[in-house]
């Protein structure tokens, strides 16, 4: 069975520097990793994913992750985080081409310092 | 631009109460699953369907919760009777996969349970 960690629970960085969440999947087979932004109360919302190819992803709202198999990791990054990326972040890991349920990692909370 | 619905929003009911939610998929996803997650930590699948038919319910706990998708359409999870452990966000997901097409699953906005 598949399984996500994220080590950091919570990570505070100041607007406008950089950011990088942590990500470490466990899987047998080629996996279909995703990251999830949701802000408090609300839903899933998708920032980007991997199913093959360049392993350097581009996402919406500036984010980047990227899938280094040898190191089962697909961490999430951004040059410069704004207050409104305060929110909590979910890595997921899919099988089945994405038709599977996911399985996800507990979030890590990211906080932003003005 | 199209959602996944689901209602209600918030939900407060009592021990040993019945209580359902509803999700309207969007338009033309087959597959159609039910996540709980619990305060604190990321969701857990519960039910999958494809089409009317699930395809994987091992999470979901059978004595108290139950999940149908008659017409393939939209969907209705009920738990009866609730427990206190049940307080959690029901998150709906919708996807459309097709053979040899990688695709990716579109997320509710929840509905907040709350047992008392």
């Amino acid at each position: 069975a598949q399984s996500v960690t994220q080590p950091d629970i919570h990570i505070t960085v100041s607007e406008g520097a950089s950011l990088e969440l942590r990500c470490n999947y466990s899987y047998g087979a080629t996996p279909y990793l995703f990251w999830y932004v949701q802000s408090p109360g609300q839903g899933l919302q998708l920032l980007l994913k991997y199913f093959s190819g360049d392993t350097l992803v581009q996402g919406i709202k500036g984010f980047e992750a990227e899938f280094k198999r040898s190191q089962s990791s697909f961490n999430l990054r951004k040059p410069s985080v704004h207050w409104s990326d305060a929110a909590e972040y979910f890595c997921a890991v899919g099988t089945g081409g994405g038709a599977d349920g996911l399985t996800f990692g507990k979030g890590t909370h990211l906080i932003i310092q003005p | 631009e199209a959602e996944v619905a689901q209602s209600p929003r918030y939900k407060i009911t009592e021990k040993s109460q019945a209580v359902a939610f509803w999700c309207d998929p969007i338009s033309g996803h087959a597959t159609l699953y039910w996540y709980r997650q619990i305060l604190g930590q990321g969701p857990e699948l519960l039910v999958q369907f494809q089409d009317e038919s699930v395809v994987d319910d091992s999470q979901l706990p059978k004595d108290r919760f139950s999940a149908e998708r008659l017409k393939g359409v939209d969907s209705t999870l009920k738990i009866q009777p609730a427990e206190l452990g049940d307080s959690a966000m029901y998150l709906c997901a919708s996807s459309s996969p097709k053979q040899g097409v990688n695709t990716e699953a579109f997320f509710g906005q929840g509905t907040r349970l709350t047992v008392v």
